[in-house]
């Protein structure tokens, strides 16, 4: 099985400003994957990693707001841009092989 | 579109209780069904599986049979442990609506709490 490291795991944030959370993946994966749990909500997905192009974003999400860089097999990483406090929320990060799904731990967003 | 509804939590049991938290489901194709589990500190971990109708996957105790026809698949345990505290989240994945992409939509997660 793979294991997924997030950093960082929490952080507080001004609005206005950024943050990017990295993933790295301890083995080669097929897919790559970013979602988001807002308080009280399932886990939405904002977008496939794509290595070496352009990500795929699920409808609500765009490459301006949420920009994403997979440049190999094993690491990926999610900027949230131009932060508000409704981008307070969980992003995790996931990977798949031929078999299964794995997540990271979570990075935990308050923006103030 | 694809959707999965989840009981509402949070649930809060005593040892050795029974538990089943429900899940229904909506897709387009013929969805593979998923139990996940984040204990508390942790990332997701998959708890079971079922890729086809009438599929029971278990681990750990845990059960789930995929029903078709209710478009179901409740997660059920015979005697809990304060070790099952976790939230756990059923979803789904449907090759039909996202080709090989295999993404997951997820239930919004019950929040189990077992009692000593």
């Amino acid at each position: 099985s793979a294991v997924i490291s997030q950093k960082p795991s929490r952080d507080i944030c001004q609005r206005g400003t950024s943050l990017t959370i990295q993933c790295q993946v301890d083995s080669q994966v097929t897919m790559m994957f970013w979602y988001r749990q807002q308080p009280g909500q399932s886990l939405t997905l904002i977008a496939t990693a794509n290595q070496g192009s352009e990500a795929t974003y699920e409808s609500g999400f765009v490459i301006d707001k949420f920009p994403i860089s997979r440049p190999n097999l094993t690491f990926s990483t999610l900027t949230v841009s131009n932060m508000s406090p409704e981008d307070s929320s969980i992003y995790l990060c996931s990977a798949r092989d031929l078999t299964r799904a794995f997540f990271g731990q979570g990075t935990r967003l308050t923006v103030v | 579109g694809n959707s999965v509804t989840q009981m509402e939590g949070p649930v809060t049991l005593s040892e050795e209780a029974f538990l089943t938290i429900n899940c229904t489901y909506t897709a387009t194709g013929y969805p593979s069904l998923f139990w996940y589990v984040q204990y508390p500190g942790e990332g997701l971990q998959l708890l079971l599986k079922a890729t086809k109708a009438d599929d029971k996957g278990s681990n750990k105790g845990f059960e789930a049979t995929y029903r078709k026809e209710t478009t179901s698949f409740h997660l059920e345990k015979g005697s809990v442990q304060v070790s099952d505290s976790a939230v756990y989240f059923c979803a789904l994945s449907d090759p039909e609506s996202g080709g090989s992409n295999y993404k997951l939509t997820f239930g919004k997660g019950t929040l189990l709490t077992v009692n000593p």
